[in-house]
């Protein structure tokens, strides 16, 4: 268990409105990230954060944006929804491991845009 | 081309079969290596990490091929809860990318 929680787990919402995704870590971990994954892509990285308000594009970061205004929390928001960004999103921190850095993941949040 | 891709499947073998898995990456400067496990509707979950020397967990192997920039997952004795989509990622430093998973359905 790597200490991450993602809410909301589920939400449905309209084209064209706003949406935040939070990721809550409580071990302290400095890199935190934000991936989607979709049928046929697998996992894409949106943004990722390499410290409180260091924050850094991914590969698909169009339409997204982050914040990490607290070590423990890092906010994805959508700032107008669209179908497209119907997808899991799932955040993750990175923590040392015996072989080097290894990523664990939050369980998920489920998002449709409608 | 993809940085890091996988046969996406899906491999159907019935239980105790053995069943392997190539994931190959493009950027030679990848430092470090994993296998993942996702069941359906859940998140990504850390199998094993690859070593060079290649490693072995139970009835789990991983090999890494650096010079042809690829990596393995051998599955001894398949049970059927192994049926789940298998992950390949790469890292450098802190960027982590990931193959599109290989599904496994192993069936009684």
């Amino acid at each position: 268990d790597a200490g991450i929680t993602q809410s909301p787990r589920h939400k449905v919402t309209e084209t064209g409105t706003p949406v935040t995704l939070r990721c809550h870590q409580t071990e302290n971990h400095r890199y935190m990230y934000w991936y989607r994954q979709d049928p046929g892509h697998g996992l894409r990285l949106i943004h990722y954060s390499y410290g409180v308000k260091d924050t850094d594009k991914g590969e698909v970061s169009d339409g997204y944006s982050v914040s990490r205004s607290k070590t423990e929390d890092f906010l994805l928001t959508l700032e107008s929804a669209t179908s497209s960004q119907t997808s899991v999103y799932f955040c993750a921190i990175s923590a040392a491991a015996t072989s080097g850095n290894t990523i664990y993941f939050g369980e998920g949040s489920w998002l449709t845009v409608v | 081309r993809k940085e890091v891709e996988q046969d996406p499947g899906p491999f159907n073998v019935p239980e105790g079969a053995t069943v392997a898995f190539n994931c190959t990456y493009s950027n030679s400067a990848s430092q470090s290596f994993f296998w993942y496990r996702q069941d359906c509707r859940k998140e990504p979950k850390l199998l094993m990490s690859v070593y060079s020397s290649g490693n072995e967990d139970g009835r789990f192997t991983a090999q890494l091929n650096r010079a042809s920039q690829y990596i393995s997952l051998l599955i001894r004795d398949s049970k059927l809860s192994d049926s789940a989509t298998y992950l390949c990622a790469v890292n450098r430093g802190q960027n982590f990318v990931f193959g599109p998973g290989t599904r496994l359905s192993v069936l009684p």
